[in-house]
């Protein structure tokens, strides 16, 4: 079975500041990785994934993740958080052919 | 324009009545998926199909059921609406591959049984 576990429900940053969400997974097969944003009201849309090709992984509007294997994480980063950013960030792992399984999911609020 | 629609975005129903959430795509993906999302944010997936007359049972117990008659077409229907079916449902799709395939999300129902 897969998992993930995303390790605290709010973050809260200064606009500007680092912004960075953690995500463990648990899986006995060659994972597959992802992060969503979710705005209100809306459905998810993707951020990055993870190929294998590259164990950092640059996604849209800035954000990145590095895969860990040794610490089994898949933490997201941006150097500079934005009003803009602020959001529902979820994190997914799936096998080869099995559906995403999803995290509970971050809230991000960005401070002015 | 390659896409995925749910229909209705919102829904008010009183209990005891059947409805049929719809999701249809023109992604030309043979994967669809449902998943139920809590208040609180956490996603479940409830059922899911591979291909047309292929229906699969997620990991959250439902009492809902789908059909895939057409490869664009996943409706989801609830026989009978109770209180504690509450929830917004997402619909998303993915493409046959080897490698991570991504799902696509619709927008999602938000429905409100009272």
């Amino acid at each position: 079975a897969q998992s993930v576990t995303q390790l605290g429900s709010h973050v809260s940053v200064s606009e500007g500041a680092l912004v960075l969400l953690r995500c463990n997974y648990s899986s006995s097969v060659p994972p597959y990785l992802f992060w969503y944003v979710q705005y209100p009201n809306q459905g998810l849309q993707l951020l990055l994934k993870y190929t294998s090709a590259a164990t950092l992984v640059k996604g849209i509007n800035g954000f990145e993740a590095e895969f860990k294997k040794s610490e089994t994480s898949f933490h997201l980063t941006k150097p500079s958080a934005h009003m803009s950013d602020a959001a529902e960030y979820f994190c997914a792992v799936s096998g080869r052919n099995t559906p995403l399984v999803f995290g509970k999911g971050t809230r991000l609020s960005v401070i002015a | 324009e390659a896409d995925i629609y749910q229909t209705p975005r919102y829904l008010v129903i009183g209990t005891g009545k059947k409805i049929t959430l719809e999701c249809s795509q023109t992604m030309g993906h043979d994967k669809m998926y449902w998943y139920q999302q809590d208040p609180g944010m956490e996603l479940h997936l409830i059922h899911y199909s591979y291909g047309v007359n292929s229906t699969e049972k997620g990991d959250l117990s439902s009492e809902s059921t789908v059909s895939r008659i057409r490869t664009e077409h996943f409706p989801l229907t609830l026989e009978s609406a109770r209180p504690s079916h509450t929830s917004q449902y997402l619909c998303a799709t993915s493409s046959l591959g080897q490698g991570p395939t991504e799902a696509f999300f619709g927008q999602g129902t938000r429905l409100t049984v009272v």
